[in-house]
């Protein structure tokens, strides 16, 4: 079946340390992957997007990787602030499909 | 300001009353699409639109309608809501029409319970 795992279990960090979570997908071949951030009781709102022809992408303190052959994406926080503590959900995009699927979603906690 | 307006915020209602939560986007986009969350089960999709009259099924229709008569609306209608429905709704708008290309915009959400 298909599947996108991202890890359910709450990712505590320190202040100023690099935060890194984890996708990974089977039985897809997705041809876009995007990271959104969620705040309790609010929409996600998007972070990056990544083509599968692409494997880094790189926005200010944020950087996403895409391995197409491991089929993983990796998010990662450079300098984690406590103001980066929220849910961060991957999404990817079917081949030929007009949608948009999400995983569960990490919640990431970052201490002063 | 940019964005996606959903109404209302929070809704209770009975079994089979019919309702519907309407969307609205400023932005001019051709995608629009509504989603339900439910802890550990994430956003799921319901129904989607790539352009005015144009809508599909998303992954789980069931017991929900939708209509696109203009670009900017997307209303969401449960006609014989039921407690299994109860859940946390978002709207969301991209601006190409096969949706993925560009990050989605979201809504605030609708929390509703159905007793």
């Amino acid at each position: 079946s298909q599947k996108i795992e991202q890890n359910s279990e709450a990712l505590n960090i320190q202040e100023g340390k690099t935060a890194t979570l984890t996708c990974n997908y089977t039985n897809y071949s997705p041809a876009y992957l995007q990271w959104y951030r969620q705040d309790p009781g609010r929409g996600p709102v998007f972070l990056l997007l990544i083509r599968e022809n692409e494997k880094e992408k790189r926005k200010e303190r944020l950087k996403v990787t895409f391995d197409t052959t491991l089929k993983q994406s990796l998010f990662h926080i450079t300098a984690s602030q406590p103001a980066d503590s929220a849910t961060y959900l991957c999404a990817l995009s079917p081949g030929g499909y007009n949608k948009l699927i999400f995983g569960a979603g990490t919640r990431l906690a970052v201490h002063p | 300001e940019a964005q996606v307006t959903q109404n209302p915020r929070y809704l209770i209602t009975v079994t089979g009353k019919k309702l519907t939560v309407t969307c609205s986007q400023n932005m001019n986009h051709e995608y629009m699409s509504w989603y339900r969350q439910d802890p550990g089960l994430g956003l799921r999709q319901i129904y989607y639109s790539m352009n005015v009259e144009v809508t599909d099924k998303g992954d789980v229709p069931e017991g929900y309608k939708v209509s696109r008569k203009e670009k900017r609306n997307f209303p969401l209608i449960l006609e014989s809501p039921s407690p299994n429905q109860t859940s946390l709704y978002f709207c969301a708008s991209s601006y190409d029409r096969t949706g993925p290309t560009y990050g989605y915009t979201f809504g605030s959400g609708t929390r509703l319970t159905v007793v």
